[in-house]
């Protein structure tokens, strides 16, 4: 079990450019989530997935921002036509079926910076 | 909808001397409640996570919290800081069946030699 990894761990992009990132989560967990977090702040909700279905979306998930969980393995979020609010970290997590007190298990994130 | 409060953004300790993040939760439900800790450009690490078998939870590295449910809070505390301690650290909850987990804004623990 090499946890949950996420590529690139940083990329620098022109804004109005598309990015994608992604996500390896752990082999048997089932549930994928993805995380935004800004500069001196919480990690915040954007969208999660059960296997291959997305069954929640924040409402910071903009129509720019889209993710997918093919075959209910890797993840891909990207962002099209990307702004400069758009700067984050970007963290990928994953669980199993949450039961009680089931943690989350974070990759090291994809930090993005938008020029 | 659940929630929480970390009270005071930035911590500094002298080291060897105790620690203490404060954390409180608000939910209509029993909560489940976790503490992570985030090093520089790095992921989310648990540090400890509340069970309802024992108010007093020890973690990783000699950190431990107390539930205490009349005051809705979940302190993380260590006897005696480290250097190595010096980090951002997020108390999160989560509905447990639910969907997400619920993060607070941090609390930056600066360690002094």
């Amino acid at each position: 079990d090499t946890g949950v990894s996420q590529d690139p761990r940083h990329k620098i992009t022109k804004r109005g450019q598309n990015v994608t990132f992604r996500c390896d989560p752990i082999s048997e967990h089932n549930r994928l989530y993805w995380y935004r977090q800004t500069l001196g702040q919480g990690p915040e909700f954007l969208t999660y997935f059960q296997n291959e279905a997305q069954l929640e979306k924040s409402r910071l998930l903009s129509d720019r921002f889209s993710a997918e969980r093919p075959k209910g393995s890797f993840s891909t979020l990207e962002i099209q036509r990307t702004e400069q609010g758009d700067s984050a970290m970007y963290l990928c997590a994953s669980t199993l079926t949450p039961t009680g007190n089931t943690e989350a298990f974070f990759g090291q994130g994809t930090r993005l910076t938008v020029v | 909808a659940q929630s929480v409060t970390q009270l005071g953004s930035h911590v500094s300790v002298s080291e060897g001397a105790l620690v203490l993040l404060r954390c409180n939760y608000s939910s209509s439900v029993p909560p489940y409640l976790f503490w992570y800790v985030q090093y520089p450009n790095q992921g989310l690490q648990l540090l400890l996570k509340y069970t309802s078998a024992a108010t007093l939870v020890k973690g990783i590295n000699g950190f431990e919290a107390e539930f205490k449910k009349s005051e809705t809070s979940f302190h993380l505390t260590k006897p005696s800081a480290h250097m190595s301690d010096a980090a951002e650290y997020f108390c999160a909850v989560s509905e447990g069946t639910g969907n997400q987990f619920y993060f607070g804004t941090g609390t930056s623990l600066t360690v002094i030699p």
